[in-house]
């Protein structure tokens, strides 16, 4: 199973929006609706920020936001913040008993 | 609050063996999937290894398969990762996840902080 394919980083400035695609495959990210996202800092513990595609776990910001179509999915964050200077993976099940992840998109915060 | 916390990344010559622990609080351990990831350095994050809430089923990458074991002791709150054959493509930071509920699908909500194995001459 391939990882999936994420672009290396992305940037913006305070208060403008990025966007993260993760481009998989039939039977991965095209399969069904479980899609994740997570947000990783250095030395700490990797966080979710978005699950089943487009749905946020309780105290993840509405400023992240996720989407899909076809074999691709998409983390958006708007009105970029410090903090949110990170490393980001997506995530997909793969149906066959075993996940996949992607190789990770390095945000900064100019 | 939920805590995972993981022990016994040390550093082991290839070809050897290492036991892995993940010491789980604040939740019911045994309503919940456990999971394996690992991060090589300079890396993305890789999935390796899935157990079912029972410990009656389990799953594991082509990477690994046949080289690791996971199990859990629910009486103990604590899942583990048997490591043998090591080579120096197993070294990185090993985090234990929980998934989501009791099923395979979805995703990890609770990640620990991780454990270094390195496997080096």
């Amino acid at each position: 199973q391939s990882a999936l394919t994420q672009p290396r980083s992305v940037s913006g400035s305070p208060g403008q929006s990025v966007t993260i695609s993760c481009i998989g495959i039939s039977s991965d990210v095209g399969a069904d609706n479980y899609v994740s996202w997570y947000q990783h800092h250095p030395g700490k513990a990797p966080k979710l920020m978005i699950y089943d595609v487009n749905k946020r776990p309780s105290g993840v910001p509405d400023r992240f936001s996720g989407s899909k179509s076809g074999t691709t999915a998409s983390l958006t964050i708007s009105g970029l913040q410090a903090d949110d200077e990170a490393d980001y993976y997506c995530c997909s099940y793969t149906g066959r008993y075993s996940f996949v992840l992607g190789a990770g998109t390095k945000v900064t915060v100019l | 609050e939920v805590h995972l916390v993981e022990s016994g990344g040390v550093v082991v010559q290839p070809g050897g063996s290492l036991r892995l622990s993940c010491a789980a609080s604040g939740f019911t351990f045994d309503d919940y999937t456990m999971h394996w990831v690992r991060q090589v350095p300079g890396k993305g994050l890789e999935w390796i290894s899935l157990i079912s809430w029972d410990g009656g089923s389990t799953y594991y990458a082509d990477s690994v398969r046949g080289r690791f074991t996971i199990s859990r002791d629910n009486s103990k709150d604590s899942l583990f990762l048997q490591m043998s054959s090591l080579r120096t493509e197993d070294t990185a930071l090993y985090y234990c996840a929980r998934g989501n509920s009791i099923y395979y699908y979805g995703h990890f909500d609770y990640w620990g902080q991780g454990t270094l194995v390195t496997v080096s001459t």
